[in-house]
């Protein structure tokens, strides 16, 4: 069983839909908790970061982190054909290495 | 442009060959990680210093990989006697530490292709 666990997709939605992106963990000694856009063949790109459990807004971004259930989330409001891209969670014990997700695949159409 | 830069962006080689990639991270970050990446997965932690200091190896996939940071600013990653199988984007990472570490700023990384 992988540490952190991602559904690839595609996830296909129309422009103006709200995104729901999840995670799920089996370690709970992860404390930092990242999500990361990444285009194709590019580097990931740092959206959000969240500490222990709780909630962030970032504009049109959202994250969760509940710990009791070891699960997190990416919320993306009013989204965009510009929002379409792989979205992967990423996890830390410590302020180490990153643990990654498979990442999920996301497409915005007009 | 202060971002992580990496170099080159794509490289082709034969089976065999050795191989060196670059990474000069943001200036002021003092941690610097390089990850690998294979098609659908996420990236795979290899290695990271803080400064000159190499903390962490175990996870370099095997004795052909090593990577330096001799003067605690760029870092080369470097694989002898490549196999299909390395085959893979290798992305450098850098962060600020103390405080901050855990915000990893990804370069575009370096895709090799082994043939």
């Amino acid at each position: 069983q992988k540490e952190v666990e991602q559904d690839p997709g595609p996830l296909s939605v129309p422009e103006g839909a709200i995104v729901s992106l999840n995670c799920t963990y089996s370690n709970s000694a992860f404390q930092y908790f990242m999500w990361y856009r990444q285009y194709s063949r590019k580097g990931p790109e740092l959206l959000m970061y969240t500490y222990s459990s709780g909630n962030k807004e970032d504009g049109r971004f959202t994250a969760q982190v509940d710990k009791s259930s070891k699960y997190i989330s990416l919320f993306i409001r009013d989204s965009q054909p510009s929002d379409s891209a792989t979205y992967l969670c990423a996890m830390s014990y410590n302020t180490d290495k990153l643990i990654f997700g498979t990442g999920t695949r996301l497409q915005v159409f007009p | 442009d202060t971002g992580v830069s990496q170099d080159p962006r794509h490289k082709i080689t034969k089976r065999g060959q050795n191989v060196t990639f670059r990474c000069d991270p943001i200036s002021e970050h003092n941690r610097l990680y390089w990850y690998r990446q294979t098609l659908g997965q996420g990236p795979e932690f290899l290695t990271y210093f803080q400064n000159e200091a190499q903390l962490e190896k175990s996870r370099l996939l095997s004795d052909r990989f090593s990577a330096e940071r001799p003067k605690g600013s760029f870092s080369t990653l470097e694989i002898q006697r490549t196999e299909q199988g390395d085959s893979a984007m290798y992305l450098c990472a850098s962060a600020r530490e103390p405080g901050t570490s855990y915000e990893q700023y990804f370069g575009p990384g370096t895709r090799l292709t082994v043939t």
